[in-house]
Order: structure tokens, then C-alpha cells, then sequence
């Protein structure tokens, strides 16, 4: 079974509609982050945390919230989705000790929004 | 602010050759630490190496090489006799923060493998 999983894998959407974008992990990493890649960009960071009462934002964080329920749960929310949110989303996790950034990512999730 | 420049946006080469992915990034810290991942057309992305800033030793994985200098500020890649299954978007990262806000990217270069 993969370690990070994301859920739903692919999502089309209207213009308007609240969408949550959910990650599990089950590496028992206490950091977990959000990207979005959009074509020629990269990948950019939205929001992390390092723990469950611990969030923070990332580089493009307007439009977009996150909710961490557990360690292991890490949701990403657009409250009114908006065309120019169209992009592949990736959740990734780390853990601590002396290999605390390396990052393992999930499968990602493909978002269009009409 | 970090910075990583990925100036190649495509490569195209013939199957067995070698082909080098540059990477240029900039940081004002002196611990940082540097990251390849390929995604390929499937979309994940799947780790290559991770290089911390303090060291300078070239590193070798099969037929995977990096080379890393910091007078340059490069961490530069080399496929040696490519396969058409090293085709994918390859993206440098830099993490100069201590995890603290993520990874740094790239924008990726895009390797297409011709058989």
C-alpha cells in the first residue's frame, strides 16, 4: 500500500463550488505540506504543518485553507473555486532526525475547475 | 529569498546518449540542502537524490550522476546512456530553511528520450 494517498485522484469542478482535496499518510511523519504544479512553474508550496496545532502558509496560500485532523490527515480546502485553480496538487510528508526534508510525495491530485 | 533555476526547459536526445540537467540555485545560508525528483508522464514524483551543502563529493547511482559546486552554486545531473524510460520532467529543489517552509523548485526540464 502506498505511503501517502490522496483522495480523489482527479476532480472537476464549477467555478464556485467549495472542494476539499484530502491526504493520509501512514509513514508517522509529523510534517506535511501541500504544492500545486502548474505547467512550466514547478511546484509551489500552499501550506504546511508540523504538527496538528501547528499551520502555516506557504508561498500561494490566498484562496485556499487546510484543516490537519491528525497526524496523519492533512486536507487542503478551496472555499470557491476559481479557473486559474486548475493545477496538479501533490500532499507530501517528512519525517525528523537528521532526514527531516526529505519529502515523500503522494500521487497528486488533478483539479480542474470550469 | 532561495531561488532554483532550471534554464533548460526541454532536452531532446537519441537513445544512449549521455545528456546533463543543469541546475543553478541561490541561497544565502550555508547549510541547505539539494534535491532532484523525476516525475514521469504517469505524474508522481519519485525521489532522486538528496545533497547536503557540506557535501562536495560527486555522487553516482547506476547510470545516474551528480555533480555538485558550490563556487558555482550548481548541482548538475548526467544520464549516462539514456533510455527511452529516463523520458520525464526532471526538477531540482532546495531546501535552505530547515524544513522549515518547504522545498523550493525548480521549474523542471522536460527529457524526451527519441529511440
Amino acid at each position: 500500500d502506498a505511503d501517502v494517498t490522496q483522495t480523489p485522484r482527479n476532480r472537476i469542478t464549477k467555478t464556485g463550488k467549495r472542494i476539499m482535496l484530502e491526504c493520509s499518510q501512514t509513514k508517522g511523519h509529523d510534517r506535511m505540506y501541500w504544492y500545486r504544479q502548474d505547467p512550466g512553474l514547478g511546484l509551489r508550496l500552499i501550506y504546511y504543518s508540523f504538527d496538528v496545532k501547528d499551520i502555516n502558509k506557504g508561498e500561494i496560500s490566498d484562496g485556499y485553507s487546510v484543516s490537519r485532523q491528525a497526524q496523519a490527515k492533512f486536507s487542503l480546502s478551496l472555499e470557491s473555486a476559481i479557473p486559474n485553480q486548475t493545477a496538479l496538487y501533490f500532499c507530501a510528508t517528512s519525517g525528523g532526525g537528521s532526514y527531516y526534508n526529505e519529502q515523500f510525495f503522494g500521487p497528486g491530485t488533478r483539479l480542474t475547475v470550469l | 529569498a532561495q531561488k532554483v533555476t532550471q534554464a533548460q526547459t526541454e532536452i531532446s536526445v537519441v537513445e544512449k546518449e549521455d545528456v546533463t540537467l543543469d541546475c543553478v540555485y541561490e541561497t544565502r545560508d550555508t547549510t541547505y540542502y539539494l534535491f532532484w525528483y523525476k516525475q514521469p508522464p504517469s505524474g508522481e514524483l519519485v525521489f532522486l537524490i538528496r545533497r547536503n551543502s557540506f557535501d562536495e563529493q560527486n555522487e553516482i547511482s547506476g547510470r545516474y550522476s551528480w555533480n555538485f559546486q558550490k563556487s558555482t552554486s550548481s548541482f548538475n545531473f548526467t544520464i549516462t546512456a539514456s533510455q527511452v524510460v529516463d523520458s520525464a520532467v526532471y526538477f531540482c529543489a532546495l531546501d535552505s530553511g530547515g524544513g522549515a517552509d518547504g522545498l523550493t523548485f525548480g521549474k523542471g526540464t522536460h527529457l524526451i528520450i527519441q529511440p
